[in-house]
């Protein structure tokens, strides 16, 4: 497609299970990145994949946060054992390469853990 | 610590009431400032991106100036399509490619 793709759009899920995110880049962009946002917040920085390198972890919350990127497209944000501090809307984007071009961002998914 | 500061939190103006919002930052070495905006349950869509001090970029009612400390976004003439949140960030120098540092938002409401 044109544009960033994230399933699914909205998860409910219960205290202490895991769930996983699924972000679907636009074809060749080879930056990809997570953010959160809750409600009232600014978006917080999560992970950043640029190409083959290690990516950028350093705004994982805790240990219960990982996320990977398959064949430089694909990415899935695992949260494990989640808490209701988790719930907010998980944003990925993606860019050709660098920032200057801006990130292309999805429309998320909004996470609610009961 | 890199730090973004967007005011005011709310802004309600009239169909043709001409405005600016502010976004004050504190960066270690700036690589770039960015203007997004965002509609409510969709992700944010990149409007600019500003390099250097004394730069200015236009978009339809939209102009982004910046200094070396604070960026302005200057809406002209606005109509209530311009409704939405615009959200500032910055990118430094030692995070090359990688994660902007954003402020809060300006949740901006345009009456006809």
């Amino acid at each position: 497609g044109a544009g960033v793709s994230q399933s699914p759009s909205n998860k409910v899920t219960e205290k202490g299970k895991d769930v996983e995110l699924r972000c679907d880049p636009i074809s060749g962009h080879t930056a990809l990145y997570w953010y959160r946002q809750s409600l009232g917040q600014g978006l917080e920085f999560l992970i950043y994949f640029q190409g083959n390198s290690a990516p950028d972890k350093s705004g994982l919350p805790s240990d219960r946060f990982s996320a990977e990127r398959t064949g430089g497209s694909v990415s899935t944000l695992t949260i494990q054992r989640t808490q209701q501090e988790d719930s907010a809307v998980y944003l990925c984007a993606s860019s050709p390469g660098g920032s200057d071009y801006g990130y292309t961002f999805g429309s998320g998914t909004r996470l609610t853990v009961v | 610590e890199d730090q973004v500061t967007q005011s005011p939190e709310a802004l309600r103006l009239q169909e043709g009431e001409s405005s600016s919002l502010n976004c004050s930052y504190t960066v270690s070495g700036l690589r770039g400032l960015f203007w997004y905006r965002q509609d409510p349950g969709k992700g944010p869509e990149f409007l600019f991106t500003l390099y250097s001090a004394g730069e200015e970029k236009e978009k339809e009612r939209l102009k982004a100036t910046l200094t070396k400390k604070e960026s302005f976004l200057h809406i002209t003439a606005p109509k209530p399509e311009d409704s939405a949140t615009y959200l500032c960030a910055v990118q430094a120098i030692h995070n090359q490619g990688g994660k902007l540092i954003f402020g809060q938002g300006t949740e901006l409401s345009v009456k006809p």
